[in-house]
């Protein structure tokens, strides 16, 4: 079946560091892959998606390239803020049948120190 | 409109209660989404409703009974949960279609006593 693999956490890092988020999958086919971000109290949002092979997704600073060839969708950024303190959750979504179901990762803490 | 709505935000209830959860969007989605999160665990897909008919259940207990009235609206009927079931429950929607996003609403904390 479908599966994501991602770094565990948690992750400290000071402000304007540099972040990476390794994020694995296997799937068959061509899954949709996404990241989401949840703040403390709060639902999940989110940050950026990609549905095919070469795609780069970005919003907010953070990217990620869909690699088929690595089966990864390594999420980073260039400059972490206090605010970028969150859960991150790598996920995919597979393409059987009417299957809508999305494969979470099992989620990385990030805390970002001033 | 961009955002999935759920209320209550929190729920105390006791094992003998029975409540419901309510989500609401007016993205157009015909795809709704129920979820059970444990702390520091991603979220667990529980229903699937496509053009409002159930397409998906994992497996989930009795107890828990969903409804989707219309488009825009996904129930969650509680009786007679256990202390096991408190969580953040999460309802998404997205447009139908394989490579469609899921947006989620802010949760509702749910605590049986």
């Amino acid at each position: 079946g479908d599966s994501v693999t991602q770094m565990e956490g948690p992750v400290t890092l000071s402000e304007e560091a540099f972040l990476t988020i390794n994020c694995t999958y296997t799937a068959t086919g061509y899954p949709s892959l996404f990241w989401y971000v949840q703040y403390p109290g709060e639902g999940l949002q989110l940050l950026l998606k990609a549905t095919k092979a070469d795609d780069k997704g970005s919003n907010k600073g953070f990217e990620a390239t869909y690699r088929k060839e690595t089966t990864s969708f390594h999420l980073e950024k260039g400059s972490v803020q206090v605010s970028d303190s969150a859960v991150y959750f790598c996920a995919l979504r597979g393409l059987r049948g009417s299957n809508y179901k999305l494969t979470f990762g099992k989620g990385t803490l990030l805390t970002v120190n001033p | 409109d961009t955002e999935v709505t759920q209320t209550p935000k929190h729920l105390v209830m006791g094992m003998t209660n029975k409540k419901s959860l309510k989500c609401e969007q007016h993205m157009g989605h015909r795809a709704m989404y129920w979820y059970k999160q444990k702390a520091k665990k991603p979220p667990e897909l529980m229903f699937v409703y496509s053009y409002e008919k159930l397409s998906i259940n994992e497996s989930v207990p009795s107890r828990f009974s969903p409804e989707c009235p219309n488009s825009s609206l996904l129930n969650l009927h509680l009786h007679a949960l256990q202390p096991e079931d408190s969580a953040l429950y999460l309802c998404a929607s997205s447009l139908a279609g394989a490579y469609n996003e899921q947006f989620f609403g802010p949760g509702t904390r749910l605590t049986v006593l």
